[in-house]
């Protein structure tokens, strides 16, 4: 069975930094993988994913993430983040029809 | 578009009751799935529907269940409430049903078992 880890569980940082919230899988096929976030008291929004092609994948709000098929990764990055940012940030894996979620990242932006 | 629905938004119930959580996918969508999210456990997988059948089945007791109905609407039932199944109930939808397309989600139901 696929499954996630987040390296992570909270990222402290400063308004206007830059961010990389880490993601692993394991996986010995092909995989579609996911970056989703989750304000407070809200759903899951995609930020982006990877099905093919392109190992940089861009999203929403400057998000970005590289799929690393040798290291098994897909970090999220963005080069400056705002205090808006701040939220839970899961990465999961697709296996079949249902998705495979990590346990999450708290990003916390502060002033 | 409108997004995915779910109602009710917030609920309590006791324990030994049971209760019907509601999913409206998105116009057009098909597929169905549903995750409870709680603290220690992190988003687990419930179940998934297509076209009016369950297509995956996560490793949940029995008492948990649900179903779908011919526009696509779905409901999750649990009976016999305990208070571990106090969590965040969310509903995604998604065009197909498979590997790699991608789920949009509700805000959730927020249930509290007393």
């Amino acid at each position: 069975a696929q499954s996630v880890t987040q390296l992570d569980s909270q990222v402290p940082v400063f308004e206007e930094a830059p961010v990389e919230l880490r993601c692993n899988y394991s996986s010995s096929v092909s995989v579609y993988l996911f970056w989703y976030v989750q304000y407070p008291n809200q759903g899951l929004q995609l930020l982006l994913k990877y099905l093919s092609g392109s190992t940089l994948v861009k999203g929403i709000n400057g998000f970005e993430a590289e799929f690393n098929k040798s290291q098994t990764s897909f970090h999220l990055r963005k080069p400056s983040v705002h205090i808006s940012d701040t939220a839970e940030y899961f990465c999961a894996v697709s296996q079949g029809g249902k998705l495979i979620f990590g346990q999450g990242t708290e990003l916390s932006v502060k002033p | 578009k409108a997004g995915v629905t779910q109602t009710p938004r917030y609920l309590i119930k006791t324990r030994g009751q049971q209760v019907t959580l509601s999913c409206s996918p998105i116009s057009g969508h098909r597929s169905v799935s549903w995750y409870q999210q709680t603290p220690g456990q992190g988003l687990q997988f419930l179940f998934e529907y297509f076209s009016e059948t369950q297509r995956n089945k996560g490793n949940f007791p029995g008492r948990f269940s649900g179903r779908q109905f011919s526009n696509s609407r779905s409901e999750m039932n649990v009976s016999t409430l305990e208070l571990g199944d106090s969590a965040l109930y969310l509903c995604a939808s998604s065009s197909r049903w498979g590997k790699g397309y991608e789920q949009y989600f509700g805000p959730g139901t927020r249930l509290t078992v007393t």
